[in-house]
């Protein structure tokens, strides 16, 4: 069965850090661009973060360039999220996606809660 | 960034009526434009992508439409399992972005 899942979310303060995983199995995963996208409490869809299958290109949203960092580990099958100087407008659920060569998302995470709060 | 919009924000609809759901890009995408279905507490399903291309195990009651930068999703014969929300997404040009939503729920 194809599958992702996350982990690492929580509670931190404004100005904090916190690294996200997502842990793949059930497919080959450097085979697959992945990529993070985000979901505040009740809200829609906002696009992250994307890595192409060998960590050469890497894309992010102006909202958290200079901020966030995507990498992935293909021999452990894993994408992770790395997050610093995090703003209360940050909070959201975080979902990793498995990325099409068009761009669409075929297979999700449940998705990690992230809350910035002081 | 290319905008997304969506209507209606919310419609109430009955077993067995006929949904159809817009999104409109801000810009000519071309067919560059996927559907999710999303229930709560649960992750995004892909349901059409390129428009009008239904992924494999979707019920042929989905249907998608349109090209440029208007499209729209279709449900043909409302089941239970399908009260959700709609998202579209396009796919032409970085940064990706998404639709609002639209909320499927029971009149």
């Amino acid at each position: 069965e194809v599958q992702l899942v996350e982990s690492g979310g929580g509670v931190v303060r404004p100005g904090g850090s916190l690294r996200l995983s997502c842990a793949a199995s059930g497919f080959t995963f450097d085979d697959y661009a992945m990529s993070w996208v985000r979901q505040a409490p009740g809200k829609g869809l906002e696009w992250v973060s994307s890595i192409n299958w060998n960590s050469y290109t890497t894309t992010y949203a102006d909202s958290v360039k200079g901020r966030f960092t995507i990498s992935r580990d293909n021999a452990r099958n894993s994408l992770y999220l790395q997050m610093n100087s995090l703003r209360v407008d940050d909070t959201a659920f975080y979902l990793c996606a498995r990325e099409l060569p068009n761009w669409s998302f075929d297979t999700w995470g449940q998705g990690n809660l992230v809350t910035v709060s002081a | 960034d290319i905008q997304m919009t969506q209507s209606p924000s919310s419609l109430s609809a009955s077993v067995g009526d006929r949904v159809t759901i817009t999104c409109r890009a801000s810009q000519n995408i071309n067919n560059f434009l996927n559907w999710y279905q999303q229930k709560p507490g649960k992750a995004p399903k892909l349901l059409i992508s390129a428009a009008s291309s239904l992924q494999s195990g979707v019920p042929s009651r989905f249907s998608g439409g349109g090209s440029g930068t208007d499209f729209t999703l279709t449900i043909s014969g409302l089941q239970p399992e399908d009260f959700a929300t709609y998202s579209c997404q396009q796919s032409s040009s970085p940064p990706i972005t998404f639709g609002p939503g639209t909320k499927v729920d029971i009149k």
